[in-house]
């Protein structure tokens, strides 16, 4: 079973804080790793993502830092804000199956008091 | 520029009654993936499509589950017979070719 493994499963920081989010997979094949943001009776929307050959990638507030040898990927939320108060899930995509489905995490629930 | 579009947004449904979920892509896009999100849950795959095929149905529960994109208007996931395990949230995403996926709103099926 390809699974993507996430942790914490909540998370509460201080504003202004750093918030980290991590995962860890088992299929090698995996290529893709975005991360999505998703409110309350909303739909996941795509933060940020990452490829295999790269370890860092960053995009304002957010930064993803991969670890191809561990198999792990982890998203670091600088300067954390109430408005980052949302669940997050990374995913995985298999790069050589003909299909692009996602592999999410469990998600993690984070709160950013003020 | 209209994003991935859902609805209903909110089905009710009685337990053996059958439940219909649209799902129009972004413009632009011909791949559509139907995912389910339970309460307190990540999302799970359910079923990949093209217009007119589909590419992969390996999340697909085998039964009362079905799914479809035809060459005209939107992709339908259809539920028969449903039951109180299929509430849920059912998330439609649409992409090009192997691109970034965008998720629609959701449609939160609940079965009394």
């Amino acid at each position: 079973q390809q699974q993507v493994k996430q942790s914490p499963q909540s998370l509460i920081v201080q504003k202004g804080g750093i918030s980290i989010i991590n995962c860890a997979y088992e299929n090698t094949a995996f290529d893709y790793f975005p991360w999505y943001q998703q409110f309350p009776g909303k739909g996941p929307a795509l933060l940020i993502a990452i490829r295999p050959d790269v370890s860092e990638k960053k995009e304002g507030r957010f930064t993803i830092s991969f670890n191809k040898s561990a198999k792990q990927f982890s998203l670091h939320i600088m300067d954390s804000q109430p408005g980052d108060s949302a669940t997050y899930f990374c995913a995985a995509r298999e790069g050589s199956s003909n299909t692009g489905k996602l592999i999410f995490g469990q998600g993690t629930t984070l709160q950013v008091k003020p | 520029n209209a994003g991935v579009m859902q609805n209903p947004r909110h089905l009710v449904r009685r337990r053996g009654q059958e439940a219909r979920l649209r799902c129009s892509p972004m413009k632009g896009h011909s791949h559509v993936y139907w995912y389910r999100q339970l309460p307190e849950e990540g999302l799970k795959f359910m079923v990949y499509l093209q217009k007119e095929n589909i590419i992969d149905e390996s999340g697909m529960p085998k039964e009362r589950f079905s799914a479809e994109f035809p060459k005209e208007g939107p992709s339908i996931l259809r539920i028969q017979q449903v039951v109180r395990g299929d509430s849920a949230a059912y998330f439609c995403a649409s992409s090009g070719r192997h691109s970034e996926q965008f998720f629609g709103p959701g449609t939160r099926l609940t079965v009394l």
